[in-house]
């Protein structure tokens, strides 16, 4: 079946440092990906998305690069700050930010003091 | 507090039993999702609403389970006869035309 995943269970990054998170996914049909971020004990938190139309989206700290040809994405986080430790997922629709998602595996992001 | 509530926060049961949560979603949003996480595992769409309706459920959903969403606010999940195997967090999120909002969940610990 179609299937998002991550490549890494854990990621420990030095805090100031840059941090690169991956993800693959294997359904050429998806049109809609998204980075969420989970905190212990909270709901999924949105933390930006691209459409398949683009390669590349930037938000605050956060960019995010689409490669469809290999069908994975990657988040970047500049300047990693304690604060964002926690577990990332990534996650895709085949059409759009307000319809059904199918989440990969998470990530723990670990920031050292 | 405007976000997604969801109630209990923790429900502990007895195989067997029978347990309801329920969900409210951020006012005037007329999408609301269910979804289920195990420890380690991104969440599993179970199922969603536009407004009153019921438009897909998962094959997840077996027939112990059972969604409502009455008057299109908020909705309710029940699971009947409940298995250790329910065991997870059932995240509720809503949407308008944009991205989900979610809701901290309620952790179910079947006994």
């Amino acid at each position: 079946g179609e299937s998002v995943g991550l490549h890494l269970p854990t990621l420990s990054v030095q805090e100031g440092d840059n941090s690169i998170i991956n993800c693959a996914y294997s359904n050429s049909a998806s049109d809609y990906f998204i980075w969420y971020k989970q905190e212990s004990g909270k709901g999924p938190q949105f933390i930006i998305d691209i459409r398949s139309n683009m390669d590349k989206r930037q938000g605050q700290r956060v960019t995010v690069l689409l490669n469809k040809t290999v069908k994975h994405l990657s988040l970047q986080i500049a300047a990693t700050q304690p604060g964002d430790s926690a577990v990332y997922f990534c996650a895709e629709s085949p059409t759009g930010a307000n319809s059904k998602l199918t989440f990969g595996k998470g990530i723990t992001l670990s920031v050292r003091p | 507090d405007t976000g997604v509530s969801q109630n209990p926060r923790h429900k502990i049961t007895k195989r067997g039993q029978n347990v309801t949560f329920r969900c409210d979603p951020i006012s005037e949003h007329n999408r609301l999702y269910w979804y289920r996480q195990t420890l380690g595992q991104g969440p599993e769409f179970l199922t969603y609403f536009q407004n009153e309706a019921q438009l897909e459920k998962s094959r997840l959903l077996s027939d112990r389970f059972s969604a409502e969403r009455p008057k299109g606010s908020f909705s309710t999940l029940e699971i009947q006869r409940t298995e250790q195997g329910d065991s997870a967090m059932y995240l509720c999120a809503s949407s308008f035309e944009g991205e989900l909002f979610f809701g901290s969940g309620t952790q179910l610990s079947v006994l």
